[in-house]
């Protein structure tokens, strides 16, 4: 079935340094792919999403490409700040039904450092 | 706000209890879901409803209930708690469609001793 790996964390950086977290996704279809993050105590927030190949979703400073030929979806930052400790977490849309179920990899922890 | 709210926030059970977890929105969404997250394990789904009226299990369902009697609540019964059953649990809505995201609750700590 369809699936998600992301890598290992944590990942522990510095303030300011260039982050990069991979996500991988294996799909009979051409799902939707999604990176959430979720603050300490706190629900999973909506990053950024891309519904198609080569699209590429940003917001706060984050982007994502949707490559198909590398069936990848990796998050990257150009300089993070303390604020952005998270734990994030990609998934894709399940196109198994004709439900719009999300499976998600399991999470990687961030840790900036100032 | 319009949000997913649920309640309650902490929650302590002996083995054996059962309780209600609730779950609202006020979106209109058409999609709910129950999710819960353990670690190492990212989140898992539990069961999910398409709208009022119809539900489905997903990928863990054992032990638990559900119910959709109108569009905004959705609630996630534990029939007979167990210490396995101790974890976090995200209530989710969306509207119908794969290229919506999900909006979360901010999730229900649950601890059965």
């Amino acid at each position: 079935g369809d699936s998600v790996t992301q890598m290992e964390g944590p990942v522990t950086l510095s303030e300011e340094a260039f982050l990069t977290i991979n996500c991988t996704y294996t799909a009979t279809g051409y799902p939707s792919l999604f990176w959430y993050v979720q603050y300490p105590g706190e629900g999973l927030q909506l990053l950024l999403k891309a519904t198609k190949a080569d699209d590429k979703g940003s917001n706060k400073g984050f982007e994502a490409t949707y490559r198909k030929e590398t069936t990848s979806f990796h998050l990257e930052k150009g300089s993070v700040q303390v604020s952005d400790s998270a734990v994030y977490f990609c998934a894709l849309s399940d196109l198994s039904g004709a439900t719009n179920k999300l499976i998600f990899g399991t999470g990687t922890l961030l840790a900036v450092q100032p | 706000n319009a949000g997913v709210t649920q309640t309650p926030k902490f929650q302590v059970l002996k083995t054996g209890q059962s309780m209600t977890l609730q779950c609202a929105q006020d979106m209109n969404h058409e999609y709910m879901s129950w999710y819960r997250q353990d670690p190492g394990m990212g989140l898992r789904l539990i069961h999910y409803s398409v709208g009022a009226g119809i539900t489905d299990q997903g990928e863990v369902p054992n032990g638990y209930n559900v119910s959709r009697s109108t569009t905004e609540d959705f609630p996630l019964r534990l029939l007979s708690a167990a210490p396995s059953q101790t974890s976090v649990y995200f209530c989710a809505s969306s509207y119908s469609g794969r290229n919506y995201g999900y909006t979360f609750g901010s999730g229900t700590r649950l601890t059965v001793v």
